[in-house]
């Protein structure tokens, strides 16, 4: 079973709009990362949360870690054609190195 | 600096075949991870190296390997190729200590036909 599970799976929004994108965990995160990727290409780091509580933000795009730290939402704020992509949510699973498990991926339609 | 870099862009094999991919990660970032991107699956984590050692693996079978060199520079081999091993592999480098983002290369889009 997918060890973090995320949601939407896609959506579609107008330009001007805000949307949220959930990452769950059943599990303590120890780091929590976000990753945006254009269709078949590499991963675009976005940013990335390790304390219970913590929200960062970078010009239209805010992330938060929950206190628990076992879910994360990334928010985009009026959203525009450059925010289309996948959006993938990442999490270190072990103390021991650097081994990531993602989420499925959320598809973003900025519809003009 | 330089990004992750990684050859080739584009492969094309047929069942049966090896191949071995390449991954140049950021100067001076000593750990290289590998992960394997495919529709249905989605991003999974193969293995990842740390001065010269693997220090963790996926649960992938042993067909899939990987090595680095002393200079940080990695590559992945996949031997007796299947169809299933059509996929998107990306590579991903840090400095190596937990807790630090990976910044990933472009990819090796491998077609297995």
């Amino acid at each position: 079973s997918q060890e973090l599970e995320q949601s939407p799976q896609s959506l579609i929004v107008q330009e001007g709009k805000n949307l949220t994108i959930n990452c769950t965990s059943s599990k303590t995160l120890y780091g929590l990362y976000w990753y945006k990727q254009k269709y078949g290409e590499g991963l675009i780091f976005l940013m990335m949360l390790q304390k219970g509580g913590e929200e960062k933000s970078h010009e239209k795009i805010t992330a938060k870690l929950d206190e628990k730290k076992q879910q994360s939402s990334l928010h985009i704020t009026a959203s525009q054609p450059s925010h289309a992509g996948i959006y993938l949510c990442g999490a270190d699973i072990t103390t021991a190195g650097n081994k990531l498990t993602f989420g499925g991926g959320t598809r973003v339609l900025v519809k003009p | 600096k330089a990004g992750v870099t990684q050859t080739p862009r584009y492969l094309i094999k047929t069942r049966g075949q090896q191949v071995t991919l390449s991954c140049s990660p950021i100067s001076g970032h000593r750990s290289v991870s590998w992960y394997q991107q495919t529709p249905g699956q989605g991003l999974q984590f193969l293995f990842e190296y740390f001065s010269e050692t693997q220090r963790n693996k996926g649960n992938f079978p042993g067909r899939f390997s990987g090595r680095q060199f002393s200079n940080s520079r990695s590559e992945m081999n996949v031997s007796t190729l299947e169809l299933g091993d059509s996929a998107l592999y990306l590579c991903a480098s840090s400095p190596g200590r937990l807790g630090e983002k990976l910044f990933f290369g472009s990819g090796t889009q491998l077609s297995v036909l």
